[in-house]
Formats: C-alpha cells, structure tokens, sequence
C-alpha cells in the first residue's frame, strides 16, 4: 500500500511569488491534516479536512493560505504572496477515521523563500 | 491552549547507552499521547502510543508510561543503536476538539548514536 506522498520535496521561491504544494493522502483516508515546521521551533498544525469538507482551520495563519481537496482525494497548499515566514517544512498526513488518531506522515516539502 | 515541553536536545550517546527523552504536556480534557520518530530524509513515523492514563506504550524496545499525574510522558530505551539516530518527536492529541484529531508536538528531539 502507498504511503502518503507529497510534491515537490523541495521548492524555492522568491517573496512575493506562488506556490503549491500538493500531498495525496493514502487511498480511502478521509481525514487530510496540513502541518508546518518552522526551523527550530515546533511542527504546528494549520488544517484538517474530512474527505473535501474543511473540518478545522484554525491553524493558517492569514489569507495568503488557501487549502483544497476537490473530491475529496489529493489536497492542495497554495501560498500567494510568499513571505519569508512562511520558510520551512510541509507536512501532510492522512487518518482513516473520526476516531483514529494514528496519522501516517509523508515526507515533508521543504520551502525556502528567499 | 494544550502544550508540549520535550527535552531539547541533541542528545549523543554511545551504542548501547541508556536512552530518556523528557516529555511533559498541558492539556484540558484526556488527551492521547504519542512519540513520533523522523530518521533522516523520511517522514514521521508513530513510534508509540497511549491513550489513558497509566498505559504504557512500546515498540522497537523503545517504552513511555501516561503519567497523569505528573503529566509526562518520558521516552525511554535500555540499549540504544545506532540505527536509532534520528529526531523524536512527543506529541498529544485531544479527541474533545470537536472531531479534530490535530496533533500538538513538541519541538523534536535529535538523537545521535555514536558506535
């Protein structure tokens, strides 16, 4: 079985421009979590979906973010403009249930903002 | 709000040293508790669990113990290898949060193993 993978691993933009990160969950998890780690500090939860609905998004932190999952299947992290603050590591991570409350991670996307 | 406080590190040990990374947490409510594992270039993996007071997780020799009333959660291991460098992560999850599992971490252990 596929674990939950995430693209690009790596990406590096100037301030100001866009990106999307994407993150497909591994096949029939209907909850999707985003996470983010900030060099050095804690890896903090931004939002959480329930198959397409956005069950929690109290972690994003402005509106420069936006997250999506049509379908309820792959989700997308767009941040437009980037700033220097958002630099750090993306995480994704897939639950099969409501009550399940092991996460499977993917490997992380690494943005720098330069 | 529900917090994580781990042991910074990094932590050098030598093969077959004894292991304890330190966990405390502030939560309302009874949260889950979990040490989360990142060996280089991969994602986190669960290491272990426990989900009430008093259980006890384990896996790959690795052991933590709920202990609510010192609201810790302590990682340990009796012989460490070297294939257990990596950063270790403690993190609790409250089931109360209206549905939402989100999970609070701490800011990560390294770990390196020495031979």
């Amino acid at each position: 079985e596929a674990g939950v993978t995430q693209f690009p691993s790596h990406s590096v933009i100037e301030k100001g421009q866009t990106v999307t990160l994407r993150c497909d969950p591994i096949s029939g998890h209907d909850n999707l979590y985003w996470y983010r780690r900030v060099m050095g500090k804690e890896i903090k939860f931004l939002l959480h979906f329930v198959k397409e609905s956005k069950q929690d998004e109290s972690g994003m932190p402005n509106n420069r973010f936006l997250a999506e999952r049509t379908g309820g299947t792959y989700s997308t992290l767009k941040v437009q403009p980037a700033e220097l603050e958002d630099s750090g590591v993306y995480f994704c991570a897939s639950s099969p249930g409501i009550q399940s409350y092991e996460q499977y991670f993917g490997p992380g996307t690494r943005l720098t903002v330069t | 709000g529900n917090s994580v406080t781990q042991m910074e590190g990094p932590v050098t040990l030598s093969e077959e040293a004894f292991l304890t990374i330190n966990c405390t947490y502030t939560a309302t409510g009874y949260p889950s508790l979990f040490w989360y594992v990142q060996y280089p270039g991969e994602g986190l993996q669960l290491l272990l669990k426990a989900t009430k007071a008093d259980d006890k997780g384990s896996n790959k020799g690795f052991e933590a113990t709920y202990r609510k009333e010192t609201t810790s959660f302590h990682l340990e291991k009796g012989s460490v290898q070297v294939s257990d460098s990596a950063v270790y992560f403690c993190a609790l999850s409250d089931g109360d949060q209206g549905g939402s599992e989100k999970l609070v971490f701490g800011k990560g252990t390294k770990l390196t193993v020495n031979p």
